[in-house]
């Protein structure tokens, strides 16, 4: 989606916190999103932020979001192996807009 | 609860033919949706349900895809005839109703054309 940008790669240790960065460009978005996808499989909701919310935390994760730079990262605690997957940022009401995802690999 | 149900998980044709995919939403979900997602990118919309009618369909290729969903539960997408380019994963989504809801995915019809 042209509308949402994301780096496409991230390699990261493992024990190490991942940060993955996203800028979107509909600032109506009630809510932000990020998905998990892991290979062959369909997008899985990881997390999502109220857009009056500035930051989110659930477990590992953690959500920033910044509405004056339409800014929106995902911080994970303590990678593990089974963090490795593409990571898509999501905007939108009902039509999601995704980022074309950031690649996350986990290396001993 | 379950989640989304897709199938089938993979389909090989030759371009030309035809092909359906049929999904199932979490149930008591209202509101279901048609991505399109090609290899290295983001899943794009290809159309939304409200229960039994459309609500978005304008990036749907009219002209070789269609979709249904007649008693507002189960949705089949059909193309026909197929192209090379269409080549991607079918995703279908859910949510409980059609605005400012989360979207939950199933795994997806790996569609490949030869």
């Amino acid at each position: 989606g042209e509308d949402v940008e994301q780096s496409l790669f991230l390699s990261v240790r493992e024990g190490d916190s991942s940060v993955i960065n996203c800028t979107y460009t509909d600032s109506s978005s009630t809510y932000l999103y990020w998905y998990k996808q892991e290979p062959g499989a369909g997008l899985q909701l990881l997390t999502y932020i109220f857009s009056n919310m500035d930051m989110k935390q659930d477990q590992r994760l953690t959500v920033l979001l910044n509405k004056k730079d339409k800014h929106l990262s995902l911080r994970i605690a303590d990678t593990q192996t089974g963090d490795s997957a593409i990571y898509f940022c999501a905007e939108g009401d009902y039509k999601l807009s995704f980022g074309a995802g950031t690649t996350v690999t986990v290396r001993a | 609860e379950a989640g989304v149900a897709q199938s089938p998980r993979y389909k090989i044709i030759e371009k030309r033919q035809s092909v359906a995919f049929w999904c199932n939403p979490i149930s008591g979900h209202a509101t279901l949706y048609w991505y399109q997602q090609i290899l290295g990118q983001g899943p794009k919309l290809l159309i939304q349900f409200q229960n039994n009618g459309v609500v978005d369909d304008s990036q749907l290729p009219k002209d070789r895809f269609s979709a249904e969903r007649l008693k507002g539960v189960d949705s089949t997408l059909k193309i026909q005839p197929a192209k090379l380019e269409d080549s991607a994963v079918y995703l279908c989504a859910s949510s409980f109703t059609g605005s400012n809801q989360p979207q939950h995915f199933g795994d997806g019809t790996r569609l490949s054309i030869l």
